[in-house]
């Protein structure tokens, strides 16, 4: 059972948009510590697409958007393309487990 | 270009040890804490250590604590991590990570990942 909570799945057709949620605690998320999203690819090393919530690194489109609000995140992903498909994660950091917590994954499915 | 490359892993018995390694290039290695996170098969992500730059400062998840020992060795830009008493749960890809700052935060995304070493734990 993963600190951070996620849905274990999501889809949409190529075009559209979805979003996915992170949903922590008042130790972690709801302390005001930051979420980061983490895309993995089949066969891939795991890749950092948003950072403190709502930054997202240099090379990553701007079809992904991170927001924060309470003990709660989410990650948009606009204009779906095949490519995308694959589990993401968020990650934060939990200040009563004095411990990195990552969500248990929600793998992305394009129609 | 950074790099991150794992290596060490294997089938090992239960309540056998390893130790894995991560060579690291493309920046300054004694600068960055460093984790390793595993997945193991069919499930998510796990955080289960973290080392400051100096190496004097370690974090460990409640899962292997006192069975794990992580270390490096900032002249062969190197990070490594001793697994002791290992258990059919233990099994699983290790990835090696890069903190995205300098400074040395729990809390912090890492910003370039290893491509992962398998560790099976199997009798």
């Amino acid at each position: 059972q993963s600190v951070l909570t996620q849905p274990p799945s999501v889809s949409g057709a190529p075009g559209q948009r979805v979003t996915i949620s992170c949903t922590g605690n008042s130790s972690n998320i709801g302390a005001g510590t930051d979420v980061h999203w983490y895309q993995h690819l089949p066969g891939t090393a795991p890749k950092l697409l948003i950072y403190k919530n709502t930054n997202r690194p240099s090379g990553v489109p701007d079809r992904f958007s991170g927001s924060k609000s309470g003990a709660s995140a989410s990650l948009a992903i606009s204009g779906l393309q095949a490519e995308d498909e694959g589990d993401y994660y968020c990650q934060s950091y939990d200040d009563s487990l004095i411990a990195v917590v990552f969500g248990g994954g929600t793998k992305l499915t394009v129609l | 270009e950074v790099q991150l490359l794992e290596s060490g892993g294997g089938l090992v018995q239960p309540g056998g040890s390893l130790r894995l390694s991560c060579a690291a290039s493309g920046f300054t290695f004694s600068s960055y804490a460093m984790r390793w996170v595993r997945q193991a098969p069919g499930k998510g992500l796990e955080w289960v250590s973290t080392i400051s730059g100096g190496g004097a400062t370690t974090y460990y998840a409640a899962s292997v604590k006192g069975r794990f020992t992580v270390s490096r060795d900032n002249s062969k830009s190197t990070l490594y991590l001793q697994m002791n008493t290992l258990r059919a749960e233990d099994t699983a890809v290790y990835y090696c990570s890069k903190n995205s700052v300098t400074a040395l935060n729990l809390g912090v995304a890492d910003d370039s990942w290893g491509q992962g070493t398998l560790v099976t734990v199997s009798s």
